[in-house]
């Protein structure tokens, strides 16, 4: 069973924008993590925003915000004032179990392209 | 900190031969996991090490795959008898558990294997 959920089609985003990329995951552990990370071509997994499970506000970093709804199981990223350099794949991942592991399950992507 | 560093960044193979592909961590991170991508996919666990240990394979990590840590630093991946089905980027991520309450995994740019 599929444990991270992401379906949006390719997105074109205008620079300065902001864009939300939707996300919904799937566990029954009430200890998990969620993370977001960047692809862009060169292949690079960047990482770009975390939030746990029981963090009670949501997570900020700089330009990005991750909208964490617990009760609908979804962690949406916020991506304000899109850059050209934003162009990439995005990707929504999954740490199930107590902190400290890091194995991830990811979620199949969303392509952002940031038109000027 | 230098980033995770994986050789080669590129690898040609023909079927049935055996590759063989290099992760450096990043210095002192005590975690290392593999992970394979295919096309529009997002990245799959394949097996991680704590220090020189490895704790975990996946059901993906065939018998035609091997991975090792000799001495908790460089790792390496070995693919025998290469398949069609083997290409794919293969990505090398390192934490540090001791490092805070989540110990992000950092990427490396991966190693895009082609089998022909």
């Amino acid at each position: 069973a599929q444990k991270i959920t992401q379906t949006q089609p390719g997105m074109f985003v205008q620079e300065k924008e902001a864009v939300t990329l939707d996300c919904t995951y799937d566990t029954s552990d009430p200890s998990y993590g969620l993370f977001w990370y960047k692809q862009p071509s060169s292949g690079e997994m960047i990482f770009l925003i975390y939030q746990g499970s029981y963090d009670q506000q949501n997570a900020t970093e700089g330009r990005y915000s991750l909208n964490f709804q617990k009760a609908r199981k979804s962690a949406n990223l916020v991506i304000s004032a899109s850059q050209l350099g934003d162009s990439a794949m995005y990707f929504c991942a999954m740490r199930e179990g107590p902190e400290g592991n890091n194995r991830l399950a990811f979620g199949k992507g969303n392509q952002v392209v940031v038109i000027p | 900190d230098t980033g995770v560093s994986q050789n080669p960044r590129h690898k040609i193979t023909k079927r049935g031969q055996n590759v063989t592909f290099r992760c450096d961590p990043i210095s002192e991170h005590n975690r290392l996991y593999w992970y394979r991508q295919t096309l529009g996919q997002g990245p799959e666990f394949l097996t991680y090490f704590q220090n020189e240990a490895q704790l975990e394979k996946s059901r993906l990590l065939s018998d035609r795959f091997s991975a090792e840590r000799p001495k908790g630093s460089f790792s390496t991946l070995e693919i025998q008898r290469t398949e069609q089905g083997d290409s794919a980027m293969y990505l090398c991520a390192s934490s540090d558990t001791d490092r805070g309450r989540f110990p992000t995994a950092f990427f490396g740019q991966g190693t895009r294997l082609t089998v022909v």
